[in-house]
């Protein structure tokens, strides 16, 4: 089936750096990925949306300077959290659009800890 | 704004029951996709099953079936022969026609040996 793989799984920064997170798609191409923040014991929040070869669609509250998002091949998308801070810190889940029988694929997610 | 609501912060079920966990949502569209995931400690979503809103059969899948309820806008998961390996993070989720997901605050499941 069809598989997403997402890099770091757990990641540690010092507070004001960057950190950057990828999202593949192993074996089809994904047109579109999404990417979504999830607080301890909550839901999953939808960030953006990544388009191949265009800009990303952020959520209302998701500041775009923030979070960037690439989306530069069929297979790679990767979301940079810049100039991070401790509340930036939480679970960062990946999915794609894989055109199956389900059509989404999660990744298996990264914990960013911002120190 | 698709609003994805989960009454049931945590329910348990004794091993081998039957346990329903409940779902509602708020859309204006007509068209759309609503989705079981569950999330276990590994924090790896995963999909139990899925529904097309201009279906009005209900899905089943195995042991796993719901309650599609289109004009009350109601989504229940029924989980029968309830088994250890089913405890995890259930989380009901609505799809657009723009492709985006809108997830609940999800139902925390424990099973009971």
């Amino acid at each position: 089936g069809a598989v997403v793989s997402q890099h770091p799984s757990r990641v540690i920064c010092k507070s004001g750096t960057s950190v950057k997170i990828e999202c593949r798609s192993l074996d089809f191409q994904a047109t579109t990925m999404f990417w979504y923040r999830q607080f301890p014991k909550q839901s999953l929040m939808l960030m953006a949306t990544s388009n191949e070869g265009s800009k990303a669609t952020y959520e209302q509250g998701v500041e775009k300077d923030k979070f960037l998002i690439n989306h530069a091949s069929l297979t790679l998308s990767t979301l940079t959290v810049t100039s991070a801070h401790p509340e930036d810190s939480s679970f960062y889940i990946c999915s794609a659009r894989d055109g199956g029988l389900y059509g989404y694929t999660f990744g298996s997610g990264t914990r960013l800890t911002v120190v | 704004a698709q609003t994805v609501t989960q009454s049931q912060p945590e329910m348990s079920v004794q091993e081998a029951e039957t346990v329903t966990l409940s779902c509602t949502y708020d859309t204006s569209e007509s068209d759309y996709y609503l989705f079981w995931y569950k999330q276990p400690p590994s924090r790896q979503m995963i999909l139990v099953i899925r529904q097309e809103a201009y279906k009005q059969q209900n899905a089943t899948e195995n042991r796993f079936s719901v309650n599609f309820q289109k004009a009350a806008k109601s989504f229940s998961l029924k989980i029968s022969d309830s088994q250890l390996g089913d405890a995890a993070m259930y989380f009901c989720a609505y799809r657009n026609t723009g492709n985006q997901f809108y997830f609940g605050t999800g139902t925390s499941l424990t099973v009971i040996p």
